[in-house]
């Protein structure tokens, strides 16, 4: 059974902070993903890595970074927490980048305070 | 730039039918998706449609028109759990963007 995990289900911090998200594929997948997704918004893409350490910014970098130091392991940094990024936040990976299915985490729910 | 629309919300009863329309401007096309998410749940795949045409899969089907730029998602035979947000997403030149989601409610 294919499984994406991430680090926590709830989280909530201050403005200011440091904030690390972490997430874990089982499948041995190439590409991993970072979304957050708003309500009327959908989905909106921050960063994806097609490899260990290869990133690639998506639609909304701003305020965000990410490190693949392994392949089964795709983290996103808040360097400087704001209420703006108070969001549910979703790690994705998949076979192909694009023309697969991508398998989604359960989300992690930040709320900046 | 990319512009995907779907309603917000749709409401039937169980054991109904319902489609759900997406349309689509985007930069390029290869390719559209249909995810399922469950309240407080991950999105899982539903469809996914390269080529004109209906794709049927048990209760699901989803159809795609490239020149019109248009896609559904048809849930039949419609049960309680069933009750969820529908995620039409398009694959661009070189990457997916989705859709603000459809929330499905269904009632007994």
């Amino acid at each position: 059974d294919v499984k994406v995990t991430q680090s926590s289900r709830y989280l909530v911090k201050r403005t200011g902070e440091k904030v690390f998200l972490e997430c874990v594929q089982d499948m041995d997948h190439e590409n991993m993903f970072w979304y957050r997704q708003d309500p009327g918004l959908g989905l909106r893409l921050i960063y994806f890595s097609y490899d260990v350490k290869m990133k690639e910014k998506g639609d909304i970098p701003e305020g965000y970074s990410v490190s693949r130091e392994k392949k089964e392991r795709f983290s996103l940094i808040l360097e400087s927490a704001s209420t703006n990024q108070t969001s549910m936040y979703l790690c994705a990976s998949s076979f192909q980048p694009w023309n697969n299915e991508q398998f989604f985490g359960p989300g992690t729910r930040l709320t900046v305070l | 730039g990319q512009n995907i629309d779907q309603p917000t919300e749709m409401t039937a009863t169980e054991g109904a039918i319902v489609q759900i329309n997406c349309t689509y401007q985007t930069s390029g096309f290869n390719g559209l998706f249909w995810y399922q998410q469950h309240a407080g749940e991950a999105p899982t795949f539903l469809s996914y449609n390269v080529l004109d045409g209906l794709e049927e899969k048990g209760r699901f089907s989803s159809f795609l028109s490239r020149s019109k730029g248009y896609s559904y998602l048809l849930l039949k035979e419609l049960q309680m759990k069933d009750s969820a947000s529908y995620l039409c997403a398009v694959k661009g030149d070189y990457k997916l963007s989705f859709g603000a989601g459809t929330t499905v409610t269904v009632r007994a």
